[in-house]
């Protein structure tokens, strides 16, 4: 079992480009979300899914977009890319929901120049 | 909007001591109380996911304890090892589960 991957795991963007977080996970697992971790804030989640074809907002949503077309993937969409986006970005999955633990993938590091 | 709130935000421990640290989250409509241990340059791995007022949950020297009526959960690490630098998160919700900014523990040889 490979867990949770995330691709790519470092990135740098230019102002306004877009691009595409990847997050597979190879456990099941019903519900996936999307965090961003930045000094002095913890983790942010910024959408979650509860299940395939399902998507919801999070704490921090805005400039994001996400889907969840396969059970086994969950993307995060940066249609125009902001230097306030500059992150380290985490995915993670959990088997339901609020009483099971969440496995976490590695962290992608986008910068935003 | 759910607020977790953990202190102390940083800690330093001498190895050998033992410590405890606080999470406290919104007394009302409980659902589930997570402890999250994350080391540098790593990703978050889970602790304990507690349920219960009173619940109690033991892993090695770290263990945990939950009181939902008064909206918060105790850390405590037993006899501090160096391996045990960390940042240690809580996390509160239902889906949507919101983290706190955690507790950064040092220990010091």
């Amino acid at each position: 079992n490979a867990g949770v991957t995330q691709t790519p795991k470092f990135r740098v963007l230019k102002t306004g480009q877009s691009m595409t977080l990847l997050c597979a996970q190879d456990m099941n697992h019903e519900y996936m979300y999307w965090y961003r971790q930045d000094p002095g804030m913890g983790l942010r989640l910024i959408h979650y899914s509860v299940g395939e074809g399902t998507t919801a907002k999070g704490e921090v949503p805005d400039g994001y977009n996400v889907s969840r077309l396969k059970k086994q993937n969950f993307l995060l969409g940066l249609e125009s890319a902001a230097p306030s986006q500059t992150s380290v970005y985490f995915c993670a999955s959990s088997s339901r929901g609020q009483i099971y633990e969440q496995y976490f993938g590695p962290g992608t590091r986008l910068t935003v120049t | 909007i759910l607020n977790v709130e953990q202190s102390p935000q940083s800690l330093h421990v001498q190895e050998g001591d033992s410590t405890n640290f606080t999470c406290s989250f919104p007394s009302s409509n409980f659902y589930a109380l997570h402890w999250y241990r994350w080391e540098t340059a790593k990703s978050p791995e889970a602790l304990f996911v507690m349920t219960l007022n009173g619940d109690e949950k033991k892993k090695g020297r770290i263990s945990a304890t939950l009181n939902t009526k008064e909206g918060y959960s105790y850390l405590y690490i037993k006899g501090s090892q160096p391996e045990d630098s960390a940042t240690y998160l809580c996390a509160f919700g239902d889906d949507k589960i919101i983290f706190g900014k955690g507790t950064r523990l040092h220990i010091l040889p």
